[in-house]
């Protein structure tokens, strides 16, 4: 089983679209999570940390439910600019800071 | 620009040829990390340092792996006698602190394609 799933995808949605991915991690004593946004051909980017009591970024929302080792992504009013490769990250429970990557779920954001 | 810089953007070499990659952080970061990526997966953890120590490697990093960072500022990733196998982006992040909640900033990647 891997540390990190996701669904890959693609997601195909209309521009103004409500869109949600899902993750799980398989560590139970995993500590710090993210969720990174990926180009194509490009570097991973920082989107947002996750934190137990969800958070919130313009027209992105993160929940984490640690009882469920489940992490997810809301995306409201989808742009076609959020066309990317969204990136489930875990930390490992030792805390240095070595991050365990999901496969990734790719979303294309239509006219 | 002051971000994570990695060159060779891109290395085309022929199978049992060695190569070697650079990585200069971001200035004052004192952790720097070695991820490699291969087409529809995730970046993997390769090796990390936290100034001039390297304190872990992946298992992925097979003896003919070898990375450095002698001053605590820029990294080099060695791979010797290359194989099919090693063609990946091979990624660099820094993050500044000790803990693990620090965001990594990830540089542009360098493309290793083994012919």
């Amino acid at each position: 089983r891997k540390e990190v799933e996701q669904d890959p995808g693609p997601f195909n949605v209309p521009e103004g679209a409500t869109v949600a991915f899902n993750c799980t991690y398989s560590n139970s004593a995993s500590q710090s999570f993210f969720w990174y946004r990926q180009d194509c051909r490009k570097e991973p980017k920082l989107l947002m940390s996750v934190y137990s009591s969800g958070n919130e970024d313009g027209r992105f929302t993160a929940q984490l439910n640690r009882a469920s080792q489940y992490i997810s992504l809301l995306i409201r009013d989808s742009k076609l600019s959020d066309s990317a490769t969204y990136l489930c990250v875990v930390n490992t429970p030792s805390n240095t800071g070595k991050l365990i990557f999901g496969q990734g779920t790719t979303l294309q954001v239509k006219p | 620009d002051t971000g994570v810089s990695q060159n060779p953007r891109h290395k085309i070499t022929k199978r049992g040829q060695n190569v070697t990659f650079r990585c200069d952080p971001i200035s004052e970061h004192n952790r720097l990390y070695w991820y490699r990526q291969t087409l529809g997966q995730g970046p993997e953890f390769l090796t990390y340092f936290q100034n001039e120590a390297q304190l872990e490697k992946s298992r992925l990093l097979s003896d003919r792996f070898s990375a450095e960072r002698p001053k605590g500022s820029f990294s080099t990733l060695e791979i010797q006698r290359t194989e099919q196998g090693d063609s990946a982006m091979y990624l660099c992040a820094s993050s500044l602190g000790d803990g693990g909640n620090q965001p990594q900033h990830f540089g542009d990647g360098t493309r290793l394609s083994i012919l």
